[in-house]
């Protein structure tokens, strides 16, 4: 299983362009998540699903969108990019059914996508 | 609502050391309790987990964290720390299973040779 994985791993953009950053996992989990992580901040709740065509807002949906139209993926879109959007951004995974106490409930990263806005 | 709080966003220990990561919640339910960690432009890689079984959890690289209701506490440790413990640690809580995870803002640890 490759887990979660994210693409682009960078990218500029400037003030007012759109992008989608990709996030796909291959574990079969319903449940996906997109966090932003800034400096000294932690990580921030944007957007989670919890199953295809099923999306509900986080603590910092503001300039973001969601789709989750297959269990495997979870694009984030966003449309106007704006300084304030300069961050890092992890997707996550989680499942609640499996024989691993472990595994259970755990949320699974994927690398990160680094985007600066200019 | 939920929140955490980690004391410290920095903690420097000497190669050997105990290694105490310091994390408080709120929570108005019983909560699930998390220790992830960080290494530099990496995504993140669960440690241990408090879901309401033993209080006192094991988790991965020989880090341990002591759930305490009565202080509201979930603070990671560790008896010897290592050179490759360098990296930064959240501290998470949900409200159960499979909800969104509400984060402390991290603490870098630096271990020194």
């Amino acid at each position: 299983n490759a887990g979660v994985t994210q693409t682009p791993k960078f990218r500029i953009l400037k003030i007012g362009q759109s992008m989608t950053l990709q996030c796909a996992q291959d574990m079969n989990h319903n449940y996906m998540y997109w966090y932003r992580q800034d400096p000294g901040m932690g990580l921030k709740l944007i957007y989670y699903s919890v199953g295809a065509g099923i999306t509900d807002k986080g603590e910092v949906p503001n300039g973001y969108n969601v789709s989750r139209s297959t269990t495997e993926d979870f694009p984030l879109r966003l449309e106007l990019a704006a300084p304030s959007q300069t961050s890092v951004y992890f997707c996550a995974s989680s499942y609640p059914f499996t024989d691993s106490p472990w595994q259970a409930d755990t949320q699974y990263f994927g690398p990160g996508t680094r985007l600066t806005v200019l | 609502a939920q929140s955490v709080t980690q004391l410290g966003s920095h903690v420097s220990v000497s190669e050997g050391a105990l290694v105490l990561l310091r994390c408080n919640y709120s929570s108005s339910v019983p909560p699930y309790l998390f220790w992830y960690v960080q290494y530099p432009n990496q995504g993140l890689q669960l440690l241990l987990k408090y879901t309401s079984a033993a209080t006192l959890v094991k988790g991965i690289n020989g880090f341990e964290a002591e759930f305490k209701k009565s202080e509201t506490s979930f603070h990671l440790t560790k008896p010897s720390a290592h050179m490759s413990d360098a990296a930064e640690y959240f501290c998470a809580v949900s409200k159960e299973g499979n909800t969104p995870l509400v984060f402390g803002k991290g603490t870098r640890l630096s271990v020194i040779a």
